[in-house]
């Protein structure tokens, strides 16, 4: 099993781009989530999903989207990007929304 | 609020010496408690878990913690660290309300020296 996948590794964004950050498992898990990851501030929940065609906000969910079409699949969309969305982005699935695997991460910033 | 709190930025202690990363939470029923470890570069791993039962949970890696619901506690103990134990550590909290929430604390950078 690959477990939990996340591409790209690394980003860098223009203000105002778009793009979408892939998050993939092999588990069959039915909970996915991302994080964000800042200095001093731990992770924090941007969207979750309980299965396919259920999402939901956590902690910070302003300018990003999410949408579960499959199983393994859950990307993270950002609409127009911002210096404060920064970060270092984790993606998470769990069997039954309690411990989590994490993916790699993957390091966007936005100049 | 629910949360979890790290008081502790970074811990320091020798490679053989017992070492102890502080977590206390804020839930007012019966938490689901975690900790994690993020190696450099990598994701976070999952170590051990709190959900119901005996308060001295035992995790990967020869790590255990002690859930103390009268001191809203939740320390992570190893009785001789490693130098390979080095890692930043996240204790984290289940919202109580909404099972599909999660709340981690900032992280406590544990440094082993040989």
């Amino acid at each position: 099993n690959a477990g939990v996948t996340q591409t790209p590794k690394f980003q860098v964004l223009k203000t105002g781009q778009s793009m979408t950050l892939q998050c993939a498992q092999d588990m069959n898990h039915e909970y996915m989530s991302w994080y964000r990851q800042d200095p001093g501030m731990g992770l924090r929940l941007i969207h979750y999903s309980v299965g396919a065609g259920i999402t939901d906000q956590g902690e910070v969910p302003n300018g990003y989207n999410v949408s579960r079409s499959t199983t393994e699949d859950f990307p993270l969309r950002l609409l127009s990007a911002a210096p404060s969305q920064t970060s270092v982005y984790f993606c998470a699935s769990s069997p039954q929304a309690i411990e989590q695997y994490f993916g790699p991460g993957t390091r966007l910033t936005v100049t | 609020a629910q949360s979890v709190a790290q008081p502790e930025d970074q811990v320091n202690v020798a490679e053989g010496n017992p070492l102890t990363v502080k977590c206390t939470y804020s839930v007012s029923g019966n938490p689901y408690l975690f900790w994690y470890v993020q190696y450099p570069n990598r994701g976070l791993q999952f170590l051990l878990k709190y959900i119901t039962g005996d308060n001295l949970v035992k995790g990967s890696y020869g790590f255990e913690a002690e859930f103390n619901k009268s001191q809203t506690s939740f320390h992570l103990e190893k009785p001789s660290a490693l130098v390979s134990d080095s890692a930043l550590y996240f204790c984290a909290v289940r919202d109580e309300y909404n099972f599909n929430k999660f709340y981690f604390g900032s992280g406590t950078k544990l440094n082993v020296k040989p």
